[in-house]
């Protein structure tokens, strides 16, 4: 079975500065995607970025790309110029193509002024 | 295009009593998904429709059951509902098996 671990249970940043967040998965499938999504306060589910795992390339947008290492089993999160909305819960998340979205157990960002 | 709704937002219920959660979306989405979401943990799903017509149970199924009303409609019922029930419970649809999963804004259970 597809597991997915976050780390790193609470994270701290100074705002207009870098913070990188961690995810592990294990997996035997050579086929997914991987998610990472942002739960402010309002628990409103919002995608960042999502990664093919065919794609070599790293996906960005604009202020947050990913590391994915394949080989590693590893998709971290990096947010550039951090700001204050950027506080929330980030959950990374793993998909087969059955469908079913594995969450890991999130990481508590918190941005400081 | 109000994408993925929940209701209701929060509810109550004592042990033993039964509602359902409804979830519907309007971006003519096939596949639908119920996840909850306890403290300290992501979202683990309990049930999913692949198509209309379809369902198949997730990671937390047990005292759960669902209906794919029609394409636009998935509800989540709770028979007798129990204290472990007490989560946030979350729909997400999604055009297709490799597609982004869209959320509603959650529904929060309370059960004494």
């Amino acid at each position: 079975a597809q597991t997915v671990t976050q780390s790193q249970p609470e994270m701290s940043v100074q705002e207009a500065e870098t913070v990188t967040l961690s995810c592990t998965y294990d997996t035997s499938e050579s086929d997914y995607y991987l998610f990472w999504y942002k739960q402010p306060p309002s628990r409103q589910m919002i995608l960042v970025i999502r990664q093919e795992a065919y794609k070599q390339q790293n996906a960005t947008e604009n202020r947050f790309s990913v590391n994915f290492q394949k080989a590693a089993k590893s998709f971290s999160l990096k947010i550039s110029d951090s700001q204050l909305g950027d506080a929330a819960m980030y959950f990374c998340a793993y998909r087969s193509g059955g469908g079913k979205l594995i969450f890991g157990q999130g990481t508590e960002l918190s941005v400081k002024p | 295009n109000a994408g993925v709704t929940q209701t209701p937002k929060f509810q109550v219920l004592k042990t033993g009593q039964s509602m359902t959660l409804q979830c519907a979306q309007d971006m003519n989405h096939n596949s639908m998904y119920w996840y909850r979401q306890d403290p300290g943990m992501g979202l683990r799903l309990i049930y999913y429709s692949a198509s209309e017509g379809t369902t198949d149970k997730g990671e937390v199924p047990n005292g759960y059951n669902v209906s794919r009303l029609n394409k636009r409609e998935f509800s989540l019922r709770l028979e007798s509902a129990a204290p472990s029930q007490t989560s946030v419970y979350f729909c997400a649809s999604t055009p297709g098996l490799w597609e982004t999963q869209y959320f509603g804004p959650g529904t929060r259970l309370l059960v004494l």
